[in-house]
């Protein structure tokens, strides 16, 4: 089992449309997760961390779950800029890496 | 500088030579990470540095494999005797430290190898 799952997708909606993405981790000892976006041949970059009381900026909303090992990230109001791989991370301070999923593929049509 | 900085960014290369990436962390970010992307895959951590402390090199794929930093500044990446699995973006990233990953990486653009 990888230490940090997502559903690879894709995920195929129309403009407007509500997606949500689950991320599930193994390592209970993990502390810090985030979300990063990563478009076609570009590097990740930060898109939010998640934090133990959830958080939202904008139309993105990510809450953590502690008691079942799994971080989700929403989008409303899906616009065509958001067309691209979100990829979860975990941080445990025991091992000192982040872990990186494998990232799902978001397509948000016309 | 504002950004991680990586150079080059494209490298086409002969199979069995060896290649030197270079990363430039941004100022004052005392941990600096290399990652490798395969084409359609994940992130591959490769090597983490963290001031002056010995680097953790856990995830280097094989001994031809290796990398330095300089105090808190450029880092070098180099592939010895290159072959063509090396083919892949390898990602540089920095932060202002270990223990404050929550602040996230900050990536640069990464080198494109190509091994032919």
């Amino acid at each position: 089992r990888k230490e940090v799952e997502q559903d690879p997708g894709p995920f195929n909606v129309p403009e407007g449309a509500t997606v949500a993405f689950n991320c599930t981790y193994s390592n209970s000892a993990s502390q810090s997760f985030f979300w990063y976006r990563q478009d076609c041949r570009k590097e990740p970059k930060l898109l939010m961390s998640v934090y133990s009381s959830g958080n939202e900026d904008g139309r993105f909303t990510a809450q953590l779950n502690r008691a079942s090992q799994y971080i989700s990230l929403l989008i409303r109001d899906s616009k065509l800029s958001d067309s691209a791989t979100y990829l979860c991370v975990a941080y445990a301070g025991n091992n000192r890496k982040l872990i990186w999923g494998l990232g799902t593929s978001l397509a948000v049509n016309p | 500088g504002a950004g991680v900085s990586q150079s080059p960014s494209n490298k086409v290369t002969e199979k069995g030579k060896d290649v030197e990436l270079r990363c430039d962390p941004i100022s004052g970010h005392t941990a600096l990470y290399w990652y490798r992307q395969r084409l359609g895959q994940g992130l591959e951590f490769l090597i983490y540095f963290q001031g002056n402390s010995a680097p953790d090199k856990s995830g280097l794929p094989s001994d031809r494999f290796s990398a330095e930093r300089t105090g808190e500044s450029v880092s070098t990446l180099t592939i010895q005797r290159t072959q063509q699995e090396d083919s892949a973006v390898y990602l540089c990233a920095s932060s202002l430290s270990y223990g404050r990953a929550w602040n996230g990486y900050t990536f640069g653009s990464g080198t494109r190898l190509t091994v032919v």
